[in-house]
């Protein structure tokens, strides 16, 4: 089965740090793998994707995600935190075109 | 620009009613998917269409669970007999396929359900 894994419910950084969401996927084939944010009583927005190339990946708001093949881990990035961030971030992969979520990690930026 | 529009936003209903739920996706998107979403959880895949034709539907989607796009554009959940646990955000996605697995979601607000 194609899944991905958010090992952290919570993460809590400080603003002006750098913050780090974690995510470990499960595949057979290519991972298509995908950030998304979700405010509150708000929908769920892309951040970014990884495709195929660089293993480092742009995307929204200066968030970034590393592809580690070897350690089947997509981790969401961002080098200096702000408030504003505060959220909850959910990994999905889509392996065939349907996605799939993670159960999703709660972040709370601190001024 | 129209994102995707999901009506009603809101619904309160008794249990053993049936809902019917609407998705209006991003017009030149072919893809459409529905999730349903607890409290603090991810979203929890249910079907989706690629124009008209019902690719995937999750076992989650029991009996009382109906999903239809019958031109290949909008789209409708229907939840005959509800139950309380049927009680979640309902949400639908659109997306333009492509060759390498369907491109991102674009989400709509959601549709609550609330089974009294």
């Amino acid at each position: 089965a194609q899944s991905v894994a958010q090992p952290e419910d919570q993460v809590n950084v400080a603003e002006g740090n750098p913050l780090t969401v974690k995510c470990t996927y499960s595949v057979s084939g290519n991972p298509y793998l995908f950030w998304y944010v979700q405010y509150p009583n708000r929908g769920l927005q892309f951040l970014l994707k990884y495709i195929t190339g660089d293993n480092l990946v742009k995307g929204s708001y200066g968030f970034e995600a590393e592809f580690n093949k070897s350690q089947t881990s997509f981790h969401l990035k961002k080098p200096s935190a702000l408030v504003s961030d505060s959220a909850l971030y959910f990994c999905a992969v889509s392996p065939l075109g349907d996605m799939r979520f993670g159960a999703g990690t709660r972040l709370t930026v601190k001024p | 620009d129209t994102g995707v529009s999901q009506n009603p936003r809101h619904k309160i209903t008794k249990r053993g009613q049936n809902v019917t739920f609407r998705c209006d996706p991003i017009s030149e998107h072919n893809r459409l998917y529905w999730y349903r979403q607890t409290l603090g959880q991810g979203p929890e895949f249910l079907t989706y269409f690629q124009n008209e034709a019902q690719l995937e539907k999750s076992r989650l989607l029991s009996d009382r669970f109906s999903a239809e796009r019958p031109k290949g554009s909008f789209s409708t959940l229907e939840i005959q007999r509800t139950e309380q646990g049927d009680s979640a955000m309902y949400l639908c996605a659109s997306s333009h396929s492509s060759s390498y697995g369907g491109g991102e979601l674009f989400f709509g607000e959601g549709s609550r359900l609330t089974v009294l």
